[in-house]
């Protein structure tokens, strides 16, 4: 069955350093791959996409790449702040625009001062 | 910037009972999605919708649960006999099309569901 693994562990990470997230997937071929950022009591809210042809992707301070051979997706903020301290799932997707989302747990990241 | 609205933020119902939880998806918007998140698990999708019909559903979406679109606004989850284990958070989730690119999904805060 398809299969979804996330940091299970809470990343702790200092102000100013880089955190960085792993997603990796199994018995799927996404089409592409979704990062969304979830703040305690509300909705996951959209980041960056990725499509199976790039291998990587950049929007302001954070960064996805997409290994299809290793079925694994990276998720990178740089100068991490405070307000950086949220959970942040991935969802890799198959296929045409309908598609349901299929979320991974998450990963808890705390960026201290 | 447009949002996805949900009412109530929080709902308390006594099991057996019918809950109606609304949605009010960006205006423009085609697809239409309702997800569930258990307290400290991860959010699960439940259905989506499309051109007037359910387009896909899960396991979960049973049938307890329906949805509608009654008007060209507001989208609908309603759950006939509530039972302790429905307790969660529900996301209602729109997207739209440009094109053949595929576009991101916009989620509401979610209603609180509370089964007593």
């Amino acid at each position: 069955s398809q299969k979804i693994e996330q940091n299970s562990e809470a990343l702790n990470i200092q102000e100013g350093k880089t955190a960085t997230l792993t997603c990796n997937y199994t018995n799927y071929s996404p089409a592409y791959l979704q990062w969304y950022r979830q703040d305690p009591g509300r909705g996951p809210v959209f980041l960056l996409l990725i499509r199976e042809n790039e291998k990587e992707k950049r929007k302001e301070r954070l960064k996805v790449t997409f290994d299809t051979t290793l079925k694994q997706s990276l998720f990178h903020i740089t100068a991490s702040q405070p307000a950086d301290s949220a959970t942040y799932l991935c969802a890799p997707t198959q296929g045409n625009s309908g598609y349901a989302l299929n979320f991974g747990k998450g990963t808890s990241l705390l960026v201290t001062p | 910037e447009p949002e996805v609205t949900q009412t109530p933020s929080h709902q308390v119902t006594q099991m057996g009972q019918e809950v109606i939880l609304r949605c009010v998806p960006i205006s423009n918007h085609l697809y239409f999605y309702w997800y569930r998140q258990i307290l400290g698990q991860k959010v699960e999708f439940l259905v989506s919708f499309y051109n007037n019909e359910i387009s896909e559903k899960s396991e979960i979406f049973d049938d307890q649960f329906s949805v509608e679109r009654p008007d060209g606004s507001n989208f609908t989850l309603k759950i006939r006999s509530t039972k302790l284990e429905d307790s969660a958070m529900y996301f209602c989730a729109s997207k739209g099309i440009t094109g053949n690119s595929n576009q991101p999904q916009h989620f509401g805060d979610g209603t609180r569901l509370s089964i007593l």
